[in-house]
């Protein structure tokens, strides 16, 4: 079983609505979650971070984890062609490393 | 501020050759870590360097090497090229090492092809 698990896409929206994009990951001492996002061609770049239970918003952006169920997911409200790029969960658990999933690829269509 | 910068963006080589490549952290950052990315396997962790110590390395063959200096640049080191090291590799600095509290700040990566 892979530490952390995405579905590879392409997740295609209409504008303005919701993306939902969703993790698992194996290693239930796991402690921070992050999403990252990457652009073709970019490099990654940091959009949330989630440390307990529970939902953290920023402007469009709700990140949501469950411990229990060993998920993270991050929520895209009212979508924009302009988010369209490769979504990356990356966990850690202390100081160790961050594991990163493979990465979705998602699609907004105007 | 000037970002993570990587050098060089694009290096085409042999099989059986070395490489060396080169990551100038963020001014003030004192953590570099190293990622290797290819389609298939995703972002995976080679090594992390703090104070010119490597504090923890990924599961790759003693080929990559890296290191640090005392400005905190680092280098890594890829000896006898195999067609399977053709790969994006990140760069990432923080202000110091442990993810878990630091945010991580990558470079533009290196594009290596090899032939």
């Amino acid at each position: 079983q892979k530490e952390v698990e995405q579905n590879s896409g392409p997740l295609s929206v209409p504008e303005g609505a919701i993306a939902s994009l969703n993790c698992t990951y194996s290693d239930r001492v796991s402690q921070s979650f992050f999403w990252y996002r990457q652009y073709s061609g970019k490099s990654p770049e940091l959009i949330m971070s989630i440390y307990s239970n529970g939902d953290k918003e920023d402007g469009r952006f709700t990140a949501q984890l469950n411990k229990a169920s060993q998920y993270v997911s991050l929520l895209i409200r009212d979508s924009q062609p302009s988010d369209s790029a490769t979504y990356l969960c990356a966990v850690t658990k202390g100081n160790t490393p961050l594991v990163f999933g493979k990465g979705t690829r998602l699609s907004v269509i105007a | 501020k000037a970002g993570v910068t990587q050098t060089p963006r694009y290096l085409i080589k042999t099989r059986g050759q070395q490489v060396t490549l080169s990551c100038s952290p963020i001014s003030g950052h004192r953590s570099v870590s190293w990622y290797q990315q290819t389609p298939g396997q995703g972002l995976q962790f080679l090594f992390e360097y703090f104070s010119e110590t490597q504090r923890n390395k990924g599961n790759f063959p003693g080929r990559f090497s890296g290191r640090q200096f005392s400005n905190s640049r680092s280098e890594m080191n890829v000896s006898t090229l195999e067609l399977g090291d053709s790969a994006l590799y990140l760069c990432a600095s923080s202000l110091a090492p442990g993810a878990h509290n630091e945010k991580l700040f990558f470079g533009s990566g290196t594009q290596l092809s090899v032939l």
